[in-house]
């Protein structure tokens, strides 16, 4: 079984400041990690992914993470955010083949 | 390219009214096919898979059933909502093992 922590529900910081979305899992196998992200009453869009190899992804829209297996995270990062980041952001796991297990996702809030 | 289509894009019903939402894929053939829910306030629920005609997986019992009828179609029903059907219902396609899941733009489904 697996299952994927968001840690924060909600994260306000002011534009062009850091961010870190954190997102924590546990699974008995190896897995594969994903963050998604939706802005208002649209669908979900990837951001990036992590496969295998190198442990720091980047992703689209100036986004990265970085995959640590002894802390079993994939944290999300940006260094300067915009007001046009603001939305939710889903970490996920993937198991048996492409399903999908989503943390319960985490508002971010770009206050200009 | 692939793209999922989904409609529609919101909705309101009655409590007791049967349900049909539809989601359809282009450009790939047998897909993993996808329903997932999203509450409001939660992260997202899944609801049903399917890896091939009429065959269909369901997560979590409830008041919903799922059809693929066609290779690149799949469809959300319901003959009876109630109010607690409320949420938004996204699609999603997945092109092969531990790679991402494509999603729709999504259905807004509100039970009066």
């Amino acid at each position: 079984a697996q299952s994927v922590t968001q840690l924060d529900s909600q994260v306000p910081v002011f534009e062009e400041a850091p961010v870190e979305l954190r997102c924590n899992y546990s699974s008995s196998v190896s897995v594969y990690l994903f963050w998604y992200v939706q802005y208002p009453n649209q669908g979900l869009q990837l951001l990036l992914k992590y496969l295998s190899g190198s442990t720091l992804v980047k992703g689209i829209n100036g986004f990265e993470a970085e995959f640590n297996k002894s802390q079993t995270s994939f944290h999300l990062r940006k260094p300067s955010v915009h007001i046009s980041d603001t939305a939710e952001y889903f970490c996920a796991v993937s198991r048996a083949g492409n399903m999908l297990t989503f943390g319960g996702g985490t508002r971010l809030m770009v206050k200009p | 390219s692939q793209t999922i289509h989904q409609w529609p894009a919101t909705l309101v019903q009655p409590v007791g009214s049967p349900l049909s939402l539809e989601c359809t894929v282009e450009g790939t053939s047998n897909p993993n096919l996808y329903w997932y829910r999203q509450a409001a306030g939660r992260g997202l629920q899944l609801l049903f898979y399917s890896v091939g005609i009429g065959q269909i997986s369901s997560e979590v019992p409830q008041n919903l059933s799922a059809s693929r009828p066609q290779d690149r179609q799949f469809i959300l029903s319901s003959k009876k909502l109630l109010l607690s059907d409320s949420g938004f219902y996204l699609c999603a396609w997945g092109g092969g093992p531990n790679t991402e899941a494509f999603f729709g733009q999504g259905t807004r489904l509100t039970v009066v």
